[in-house]
């Protein structure tokens, strides 16, 4: 099955910096890369994903990188902000038979006033 | 609209208890999920559902658990007889059919502690 690896687990960065997470993956069939936040105590929440025909993929402040040679993909935050301090997780699934996620161990983001 | 509803928030019991988890997806999804969160393990996929019908259960961690789908608007996840190690946060999320590659959005968890 899919196996999800993700980098680092505690990422602390200064206030308006940017903040890089990686993850690599390891079913070369997988074709859907999703991203959750999620802040203490609560759900889950899809912030960006990815589909394996597209490289790159923005949304304001928020990117994500796939490259599919090397089975990894990325995601960038510019501009950090204090509300952007939560736990992200990236998620890969299989373009096999089922449906569901496999996810990265998640990366404690801490923003630094 | 409404997202995706769970029941109870929290719940604690003892060990040997019935547990019965209640989920109810976002109107028109057709692909439902069960997912457990604990600190050692992550985010796991317990079981999903399309179209109500159960499609991989081979994240259930043993005969202890099981779920059921009666319908499109609602689903249970029951462990029976539970054990302190069972204790996490139990998602579900529901999507669009669509060969895995449709988003999925999660309930808020139900946060279970077995004493």
């Amino acid at each position: 099955g899919e196996n999800v690896e993700q980098h680092p687990s505690t990422l602390s960065v200064q206030e308006g910096d940017s903040a890089v997470i990686k993850c690599t993956y390891s079913d070369s069939a997988s074709n859907y890369f999703p991203w959750y936040k999620q802040e203490l105590g609560k759900r889950p929440q899809l912030i960006i994903d990815i589909r394996s025909n597209v490289g790159e993929k923005k949304d304001q402040r928020i990117a994500v990188t796939l490259n599919k040679t090397a089975k990894h993909f990325s995601l960038h935050i510019t501009e950090t902000q204090p509300e952007d301090s939560a736990v992200y997780f990236c998620a890969a699934h299989s373009g096999g038979g089922a449906d569901g996620l496999t996810f990265g161990k998640g990366t404690h983001l801490i923003i630094q006033p | 609209d409404a997202g995706v509803i769970q029941s109870p928030r929290h719940e604690v019991t003892e060990m040997g208890q019935e547990v019965t988890l209640r989920c109810k997806p976002i109107s028109g999804h057709n692909s439902l999920f069960w997912y457990r969160q604990t600190m050692m393990r992550g985010l796991e996929l317990l079981i999903y559902f399309n179209n109500n019908v159960p499609i991989d259960d081979s994240g259930m961690p043993e005969d202890r658990f099981s779920a059921k789908m009666p319908n499109a608007s609602f689903s249970t996840l029951k462990i029976q007889p539970s054990e302190p190690r069972d204790s996490a946060v139990y998602f579900c999320a529901s999507s669009l059919i669509g060969g895995g590659n449709q988003p999925q959005h999660f309930g808020d968890g139900t946060r279970l502690s077995i004493l």
